[in-house]
C-alpha cells in the first residue's frame, strides 16, 4: 500500500543549530502539505504545495522557516535556528489533488523535532 | 475565522461501552469533515471523511455524522475495544484553492479491559 515517508523520525538538536526534515509524498500526489501539531494540539497548516510552487505558506515563520519542492515530487523542510518553542511533531501529508475527490490527505509518520 | 473544538478533552470508558465524541465548528461554509486517528507519538490514520452534502459515513464499528448547518459531527463508536485507545482528531476542510484542513485539539479516549 502506498504510504507517505519522511525521516527522520526523531530528532533532537540544540537551539540555534539547523534542522531539516524530509517528506516523500505517494506517487503520483501532487498537493503537498507541511503541518506542526504542540503537543496536546491539533495540527497546523505551515505551508501547501501544488507540484513545485506554493499553494500557501502564511502560517510558516518565515525569518527561521523555510520549505522547497524543486522537482515537484519530495518536500525538504528546514529551521533555522531552531528555537524551544519549535519542539513538535512534524507531519507531511499528500493528495491528489485540492478538488473533488481528489482532495483526501493522506499523511506520514511524522518527525519528533525536541530543541534543548 | 473557522475554529474547531472537540468535547470533551479525555474520555475512558470500560471495554464493550459504545460511545460518541463530539466536534463543533464555527463557520458552516465546509467542503467536508474528516476523523483522524493518532496513537501516541504517530502519524495520522483517516477513520471517516464525510462531503458536506452527506450526513453519515460508516466504517465497521464507526458512524460518524455531519450536521452542516448547526456546525456538529459525531463519531459514534460501538462496541469499544482496549485498542480503540488513541486520540481521536477531527477536521474541516475548507473550500477553495488551498484545500486546507482546520483540525480540533482532539479527544484522547482509554478503553479499559
Amino acid at each position: 500500500e502506498a504510504e507517505v515517508a519522511q525521516s527522520p523520525r526523531y530528532k533532537i538538536t540544540e537551539k540555534s543549530q539547523a534542522v531539516a526534515f524530509w517528506c516523500d509524498p505517494i506517487s503520483g500526489h501532487a498537493t503537498l502539505y507541511w503541518y506542526r501539531q504542540i503537543l496536546g494540539q491539533g495540527p497546523e497548516l505551515l505551508v501547501q504545495f501544488q507540484d513545485e510552487s506554493v499553494v500557501d505558506d502564511s502560517q510558516l515563520p518565515k525569518d527561521r522557516f523555510s520549505a522547497e519542492r524543486l522537482k515537484g515530487v519530495d518536500s525538504t523542510l528546514k529551521i533555522q535556528p531552531a528555537e524551544l518553542g519549535d519542539s513538535a511533531m512534524y507531519l507531511c501529508a499528500s493528495s491528489l489533488g485540492t478538488s473533488g475527490f481528489y482532495n483526501e490527505q493522506f499523511f506520514g509518520p511524522g518527525t519528533r523535532l525536541t530543541v534543548l | 475565522k473557522q475554529e474547531v473544538t472537540q468535547i470533551p478533552a479525555a474520555l475512558s470508558v470500560p471495554e464493550g461501552e459504545n460511545l460518541v465524541l463530539n466536534c463543533s465548528f464555527t463557520d458552516s461554509a465546509i467542503y467536508n469533515l474528516q476523523w483522524f486517528r493518532q496513537d501516541p507519538g504517530k502519524g495520522l490514520t483517516s477513520l471517516l471523511l464525510i462531503q458536506s452534502s452527506q450526513r453519515e459515513q460508516t466504517s465497521g464499528r464507526l458512524n460518524a455524522s455531519l450536521d452542516k448547518s448547526s456546525g456538529r459531527s459525531t463519531l459514534y463508536i460501538a462496541a469499544s475495544q482496549p485498542g480503540d485507545s488513541a486520540t481521536y482528531l477531527c477536521a474541516v476542510r475548507l473550500g477553495g484553492a488551498t484545500n486546507k484542513l482546520i483540525f480540533g485539539t482532539g479527544t484522547l479516549l482509554a478503553v479499559q479491559p
